[in-house]
């Protein structure tokens, strides 16, 4: 059965530093998304991307984010200068269409910034 | 906006327990319910949905209805077992979002 999946599956980084995850999304997809979860806490919404766009966002995705899908397979989110609270696991998630239900989920990136 | 409301945990109990876990949901539209499950250092899995009111999602011994006159889809199960151990959240999506918005999770420990 074909899944999302992420990399790498953990990150270690100094506060500052940029760092990109990565996501392969099921790839009959069209629909991505980001996500994050604070340690103990709700998964909360990054952001969406459809058609090699940003169709929706958070009030967490600021300026220190973004996103792209660089070729055919690959979707990054990158965050340019790391802050300790953005420590947390990211998920991707894919789903084939916009009035499909349900979103598929990778398996995370634990980011930790030192 | 649309949130969701999930039972605080953590919850613990004996193998063969029954589980009830409470969400509630607040929607503008008609949106779609599911409960994900996080095993320890997993991601994300879909545990079950459903779609419109009076649905029932169903899988490995869980159920939940959705109903509409009480904004609810509480999980249950009739019986625990030990690998059920995990955080389950509730979560739902409409139309208008295109994102999912998820509950704060519950962690249940299932005792041998």
């Amino acid at each position: 059965e074909p899944e999302v999946t992420q990399t790498p599956s953990h990150q270690v980084t100094q506060m500052g530093q940029e760092v990109i995850l990565r996501c392969v999304p099921i790839s009959n997809h069209l629909y991505f998304y980001w996500y994050r979860q604070i340690l103990g806490q709700k998964v909360e919404f990054l952001v969406s991307f459809y058609n090699n766009e940003i169709s929706e966002k958070s009030e967490i995705f600021d300026d220190q984010f973004s996103v792209e899908r660089p070729d055919g397979s690959n979707f990054t989110l990158k965050i340019r200068s790391t802050k300790l609270e953005d420590s947390a696991m990211y998920f991707c998630a894919s789903k084939r269409e916009r009035l499909q239900e349900t979103q598929y989920f990778g398996p995370g990136t634990r980011l930790l910034v030192l | 906006g649309d949130s969701v409301t999930q039972m605080e945990g953590p919850v613990t109990l004996s193998e063969e327990a029954f589980l009830t876990i409470n969400c509630t949901y607040t929607a503008t539209g008609y949106p779609s319910l599911f409960w994900y499950v996080q095993y320890p250092g997993e991601g994300l899995q879909l545990l079950l949905k459903a779609t419109k009111a009076d649905d029932k999602g169903s899988n490995k011994g869980f159920e939940a209805t959705y109903r509409k006159e009480t904004t609810s889809f509480h999980l249950e199960k009739g019986s625990v077992q030990v690998s059920d151990s995990a955080v389950y959240f509730c979560a739902l999506s409409d139309q208008d979002n295109n994102d999912m918005r998820f509950g704060a999770g519950t962690r249940l420990t299932v005792k041998p």
